[in-house]
Order: structure tokens, then C-alpha cells, then sequence
């Protein structure tokens, strides 16, 4: 079935460890983002991607960084985690021409 | 930059009545309006949509209504069931190019009691 797949479904993470969350989707989009949930907050973007080898920051990037090799691929990597980075991470992903986003299951990250 | 505001933040219903969820928006700019359903331990699903040359649009039990010049923009879910209970997110966003920037109201967790 086309979609997005998020790695892994959940991490419990030592303060100060580096973290990659691994986002893959197969339905070819050109737009990829990375959002956080928060209970009461919503889904808060921290980066997106236009298109390969293209990113942009989003409402809440620090302390987050990502890259697009290609055009199936956009991990999310924490380079020293914070207890205030425990959140619930989702890719997505979306075709042009104001076509609707598309969600992968996310991932649960628990900061310690 | 966009707001969205989302209410009621929790809403019950009795199956079988219907569900109304709103939300406004601030920036004109906005374009497409998305609503989203999201199951627990799921990521959010698009359910139905919306965009700014239309006022209202209908799929089966779920209908969603926009006025621009107000605003804002609704949900509405008739002949309630068990499996709509859920968390409902709408958004408002602008861009027909490759990046949308869309923001997200903070969601409304509808119970349908059975």
C-alpha cells in the first residue's frame, strides 16, 4: 500500500544522545514536512522540503536539522536531545498544485 | 502569520445525532481548508476538503461549509457512529505551488456514545 513510513514507532533517549528519525514515502510527492504534536498545541511544523536537495525551516526548528537527498527520503535528526523535545513526530508528504498532505503513524520520543 | 482556532476542544454526542466542528482563520490568503481525523496511535487522515472557490461540499455522512468573508469554516457530521469517535484537526493553508504552508486548529476529540 502507498504511503509513508516513519523508524521507529517509538525511542525512550538519554538526554544529550544524537537521534535520526527515518521518514520514506512512495507516492513520488515533491513536498515533504516534519511536524511535532503536543498535547493542547496541535501540529506545529519544524522543517519542510520543496523538492530534493531543497529544505526550509518551519515554525519550530531549533535544535532540529534534516536533509533531502532524494526525493523518497527525509530524516529528522536531533543533534543533542532535550527533555523538551518529547513529542510525537510526523512526516508528511504532498504532491503540487495545492494537493492535500499525507501522514505517516509517527514517532513516539521520549526524552529523559 | 496564520491562526486557526478550533472549538469545541472535546465534543459528545449521542449516535445517530450530529457533530459540528468549527473553525476560523485570520490571514485571507488561506486557500484550501483540509480537515483531518486522527485514531489513536494513528497519524491524521484526510477526511474532506475544501478550497476557497467553494462554499460548501458534501461526502456522504460528512459536510464542510467555508464563508470567506467571515472566515471561517465548518464540519459538520450527521447520523453519528461509534467509529467517528476520534480526534478531528482542520487547517487552513495557502500555496499552489510545492511547499503548502498550512496551520493546524488544536483539534476536537469527539466521543459518540453509543
Amino acid at each position: 500500500i502507498a504511503g509513508i513510513t516513519q523508524a521507529p514507532t517509538s525511542q525512550i533517549l538519554a538526554a544529550g544522545r544524537r537521534m535520526t528519525l527515518r521518514c520514506t514515502q512512495d507516492m513520488r510527492h515533491n513536498a515533504m514536512y516534519w511536524y511535532r504534536q503536543d498535547l493542547g498545541l496541535g501540529l506545529r511544523l519544524i522543517h519542510y522540503s520543496n523538492t530534493a536537495g531543497t529544505t526550509g525551516k518551519g515554525e519550530v526548528p531549533d535544535g532540529y536539522s534534516v536533509s533531502r537527498a532524494n526525493t523518497d527520503d527525509f530524516p529528522l535528526t536531533l543533534a543533542s536531545a532535550v527533555p523538551s523535545q518529547t513529542s510525537v513526530y510526523f512526516c508528511a508528504s504532498s504532491g503540487t498544485g495545492g494537493q492535500p498532505q499525507h501522514f505517516g503513524d509517527g514517532t513516539r520520543l521520549s526524552i529523559l | 502569520g496564520e491562526n486557526v482556532e478550533q472549538h469545541p476542544s472535546t465534543l459528545s454526542v449521542q449516535e445517530g445525532d450530529s457533530a459540528v466542528i468549527k473553525c476560523t482563520y485570520s490571514d485571507s490568503a488561506s486557500n484550501y481548508f483540509p480537515w483531518y481525523k486522527q485514531e489513536l496511535g494513528k497519524g491524521p487522515q484526510l477526511i474532506i476538503d475544501i478550497r476557497s472557490n467553494v462554499g460548501e461540499k458534501k461526502d456522504q455522512r460528512i459536510a464542510v461549509t467555508l464563508n470567506k468573508t467571515a472566515k471561517h469554516f465548518s464540519l459538520h457530521i450527521t447520523e453519528t457512529q461509534p467509529e467517528d469517535s476520534a480526534v478531528y484537526f482542520c487547517a487552513a493553508s495557502m500555496g499552489s505551488g510545492g511547499y503548502q504552508k498550512v496551520t493546524f486548529g488544536t483539534g476536537t476529540k469527539l466521543q459518540v456514545i453509543p
